[in-house]
């Protein structure tokens, strides 16, 4: 079956620190892979988006790398905040009309 | 300011009702959709509309009725054949319908629908 796998556990880091999430996938092949930002009882917010055939992207502070190869991305928060303080879902775009999301990951910074 | 208004931001529902979530979007955007959200799961489609007065089923279709009969607007009803409707749907549109285009969606701020 289609499956994104994105690690169901909270991820903990401190301020300054490096967060990094994985966003696993298996029988898609898709044309793009988008992260998106969801703060709690709101509307997920786009971030970044990468194609298939880029293996990696940066925007300010966040880093997304794609291996098609291993079917995953990582996505990486430099310096992080307490502000970065959120969910963050990863999806698969497979040129089509349907764009699929795994369940997120809940990242805390502490200050 | 452009963007996607979802309305209510929270209903009531008394089992055997329908309610119908609004979602207004003024960013001229071809393709609207609407998802539900629960916890510990990824965001299902239930239905999408590519243009006026054409909309097609997601995966989760099933006890859902939307319209598009404004370019702006993509109403969802929750019937009373939906058995488990308690969730948080998002409403979301994207710049062109079909395989162009990136595929980034923009979402509305979410109705919280609780079945009483």
């Amino acid at each position: 079956s289609q499956k994104i796998e994105q690690n169901s556990e909270a991820l903990n880091i401190q301020e300054g620190k490096t967060a990094t999430l994985t966003c696993n996938y298996t029988n898609y092949s898709p044309a793009y892979l988008q992260w998106y930002r969801q703060d709690p009882g709101r509307g997920p917010v786009f971030l970044l988006l990468i194609r298939e055939n880029e293996k990696e992207k940066r925007k300010e502070r966040l880093k997304v790398t794609f291996d098609t190869t291993l079917k995953q991305s990582l996505f990486h928060i430099t310096a992080s905040q307490p502000a970065d303080s959120a969910t963050y879902l990863c999806a698969l775009h497979t040129g089509g009309f349907k764009t699929i999301f795994g369940a997120g990951t809940r990242l805390f910074v502490k200050a | 300011d452009g963007g996607i208004t979802q309305s209510p931001k929270y209903l009531f529902r008394k089992e055997g009702q329908n309610v119908t979530l609004s979602c207004e979007q003024n960013l001229n955007h071809d393709a609207m959709y609407w998802y539900r959200q629960d916890p510990g799961q990824g965001l299902r489609l239930i239905y999408y509309s590519q243009i006026v007065n054409d909309f097609q089923k997601g995966d989760i279709a099933e006890g859902y009725s939307v319209s598009r009969e404004k370019k702006e607007s993509f109403p969802l009803t929750v019937t009373s054949a939906q058995k488990n409707p308690t969730a948080f749907y998002l409403c979301a549109s994207s710049i062109r319908a079909g395989g162009a285009g990136t595929g980034e969606l923009f979402f509305g701020e979410g109705s919280r629908l609780t079945v009483l």
